[in-house]
């Protein structure tokens, strides 16, 4: 079975606080993880799909990193704002099949 | 922006009876997916289809389970006995191909709640 882990569970920092998750994950059989930002009531949205070892990818304020080869992947939110605040999702792709297999999300709260 | 929507947004029904969850994908999108989230749990796989068929199914994805695309937009879940573990949210998703570096992308979801 395939286990992937997100810490930590839950997050809460003050408005311009940096941040920074971990997603860790088998690194045998690995082809692609993808983050995804949840808000409450709306879909799910795309953030990164990092596929190479030492992969960096930047979105204004958030960056995400990969080491497939230790198996980990960091999202780091730089100055923080309430409008970050939501559940953060990161999900392997192994390509024996088309599924996500997903970590449990780390919420996060941004206090104003 | 395109976009997955989903109907109904929540639904709660009677222990034993029927569901069916409807998505609409993005519509150039060949391939689909639906997903669960029971609450506190991870989100989990259930079921990709492509061209009509299953491509592949979940342990959860019993013969209680069914998907279809009864026309060019909408693509469905049915549950047909629906059982109190059945409650969770969820997930349609769509993508244009199956490669490990194409997103999927996510509609908003249906929360089932059976009582």
């Amino acid at each position: 079975i395939l286990n992937v882990e997100q810490s930590p569970q839950s997050l809460h920092v003050q408005e311009g606080d940096s941040t920074n998750f971990t997603c860790s994950f088998p690194s045998s059989n690995f082809y692609a993880l993808h983050w995804y930002r949840w808000e409450t009531a709306k879909s799910p949205e795309a953030l990164f799909v990092m596929t190479l070892n030492g992969d960096e990818k930047k979105k204004g304020r958030i960056s995400a990193t990969l080491n497939t080869k230790e198996g980990y992947s960091y999202l780091y939110i730089k100055g923080s704002q309430p409008e970050d605040s939501a559940t953060y999702l990161c999900a392997i792709y192994t390509g024996a099949n088309s599924k996500l297999t997903f970590g449990k999300g780390i919420t996060l709260s941004v206090r104003p | 922006e395109p976009e997955v929507t989903q109907t109904p947004s929540h639904q709660v029904t009677q222990m034993g009876q029927e569901v069916i969850l409807r998505c609409v994908p993005i519509s150039n999108h060949l391939y689909f997916y639906w997903y669960r989230q029971i609450l506190g749990q991870k989100v989990e796989f259930l079921v990709s289809f492509y061209n009509n068929e299953i491509s592949e199914k979940s342990e959860i994805f019993d013969d209680q389970f069914s998907v279809e695309r009864p026309d060019g937009s909408n693509f469905t879940l049915k549950i047909r006995s629906t059982k109190l573990e059945d409650s969770a949210m969820y997930f349609c998703a769509s993508s244009g191909n199956t490669a490990f570096q194409e997103t999927q992308y996510f509609g908003p979801g249906t929360r089932l709640l059976v009582l």
